[in-house]
């Protein structure tokens, strides 16, 4: 099945500086990229996403990249704030299923 | 809230005992799965429903069964024969053919006592 892989898996930076976090995938068809915020005890929530025809997609302080020779794809998060802490989770599409990355548990400190 | 429910919000269970979580959509969407989240995980997949009377077992089936006799439910069972039941589970779905964002409901907590 597809290989998901999500780094780093904690991540703490302070108020106002920028966050990245990267997902490699395995299955070269994949085709729709998202990243999901999971707060303490909700659901996930998609935040952002791009296909495989646009290499970037930016909306406010939230950027997807993604790099599909390399098979990986990245968040950028800048001018971080406190509600900005959670679970971030790729969701690479793979075929008929949406494996997701194992997350990165993202602390803003203020 | 995405128009995708999950009942109950938390559920307990002795061992040795089936439970059964109930996964209700009315977005229209064809495809629906279920997922199991441990403390400080990521989600693992377990069954998932491209269409009405038919799912396929994800990477972690053993011990749980499904059914999709109608567009709009998904139930998952968990069996006796799930070793270590207790865990947030997460339903979703996703529109085929629309944007492929998956929508979640607000997951059921399973413990087993």
């Amino acid at each position: 099945g597809e290989n998901v892989e999500q780094h780093p898996s904690t991540l703490s930076v302070q108020e106002g500086d920028s966050a990245v976090i990267k997902c490699t995938y395995s299955d070269s068809a994949s085709n729709y990229f998202p990243w999901y915020k999971q707060e303490l005890g909700k659901r996930p929530q998609l935040i952002i996403d791009i296909r495989s025809n646009v290499g970037e997609k930016k909306d406010q302080r939230i950027a997807v990249t993604l790099n599909k020779t390399a098979k990986h794809f990245s968040l950028h998060i800048t001018e971080t704030q406190p509600e900005d802490s959670a679970v971030y989770f790729c969701a690479p599409r793979s075929a008929r299923q949406l494996p997701f990355g194992s997350g990165t548990q993202l602390t803003v400190l203020p | 809230d995405g128009g995708i429910t999950q009942s109950p919000k938390y559920l307990f269970r002795k061992e040795g005992q089936n439970v059964t979580l109930s996964c209700e959509q009315n977005l229209n969407h064809d495809a629906m799965y279920w997922y199991r989240q441990d403390p400080g995980q990521g989600l693992r997949l377990i069954y998932y429903s491209q269409i009405v009377n038919d799912f396929q077992k994800g990477d972690i089936a053993e011990g749980y069964s499904v059914s999709r006799e109608k567009k709009e439910s998904f139930p998952l069972t968990v069996t006796s024969a799930q070793k270590n039941p207790t865990a947030f589970y997460l339903c979703a779905s996703v529109r085929t053919g629309g944007s492929d964002e998956q929508f979640f409901g607000p997951g059921t907590r399973l413990t087993v006592l």
